[in-house]
């Protein structure tokens, strides 16, 4: 079945960077586009990034664009995302999402996420 | 962004009674190529979303059939025939016809 698996969270300091990693097995990753979405504590959801299947085309919310940066490494199934700059309101459980194959904002699989904890 | 609004944020259930959820989006959801993506998710404490609803009325694979969801444009509904235990949490919309997709606040269903 499909399985999605993060890494790469935890308690950082403001202004340091951090990259999340994502795991994939159970489907043909190398053909789905794939989001990252978090949510902070108590709040909702907001998709930060999507990566098309051969990560040519990428695009972010006006919150993160030029901090976070999406990638993926289709030979090794891996989604990941850098995160630069770290601030306070970066706070967030971060999914890593599968969308579907003919729908570039349809998601449908999630993971069971990371936490990210930006504190002095 | 478009912005999904939810309602109620909160909505106490009696078991096998029947609940339903509004969101309403602030542009039409209709995209380009004809469709409208409108999805519906559901959280549990302590886990991850599950999408139940895609495209406005489609039911995902091994969810149950008192899960519906209709509407259009910039209207949506979630029902849900007969409520049971395991239906607790919260539910979310979510537009995918415009970059970046945007999600509903969230309507907390419990049982009363």
């Amino acid at each position: 079945q499909v399985q999605l698996v993060e890494s790469g969270g935890g308690v950082v300091q403001p202004g340091t960077s951090l990259t999340l990693s994502c795991a994939t097995s159970g489907f043909t990753f190398s053909t789905y586009p794939m989001h990252w979405v978090r949510q902070a504590p108590g709040r909702g959801l907001e998709c930060v990034a999507v990566i098309s299947y051969d990560g040519s085309s990428k695009h972010y919310a006006d919150s993160v664009r030029g901090r976070f940066t999406i990638s993926r490494d289709n030979s090794n199934n891996t989604l990941y995302l850098q995160i630069n700059s770290l601030r306070a309101e970066d706070t967030a459980v971060y999914y890593c999402a599968r969308a579907q194959v003919d729908g570039y904002n349809q998601i449908d699989y999630w993971g069971q996420g990371t936490l990210v904890a930006v504190s002095s | 962004d478009v912005v999904m609004t939810q309602s109620p944020l909160f909505l106490p259930v009696t078991l096998g009674q029947p609940a339903s959820i509004s969101c309403r989006s602030s542009e039409s959801l209709v995209h380009s190529d004809g469709n409208t993506y409108l999805n519906w998710f559901h959280q549990r404490p302590g886990q991850s979303p599950r999408r139940l609803i895609y495209k406005v009325s489609n039911r995902d694979s091994g969810v149950p059939d008192r899960f519906s969801g209709s509407g259009s444009g910039t209207d949506f509904t979630l029902k849900i025939s007969r409520v049971e235990a395991e239906d607790i949490g919260v539910y979310y919309c979510m537009q995918g016809s415009h970059w970046p997709p945007t999600f509903g606040q969230g309507t907390k269903v419990e049982i009363q």
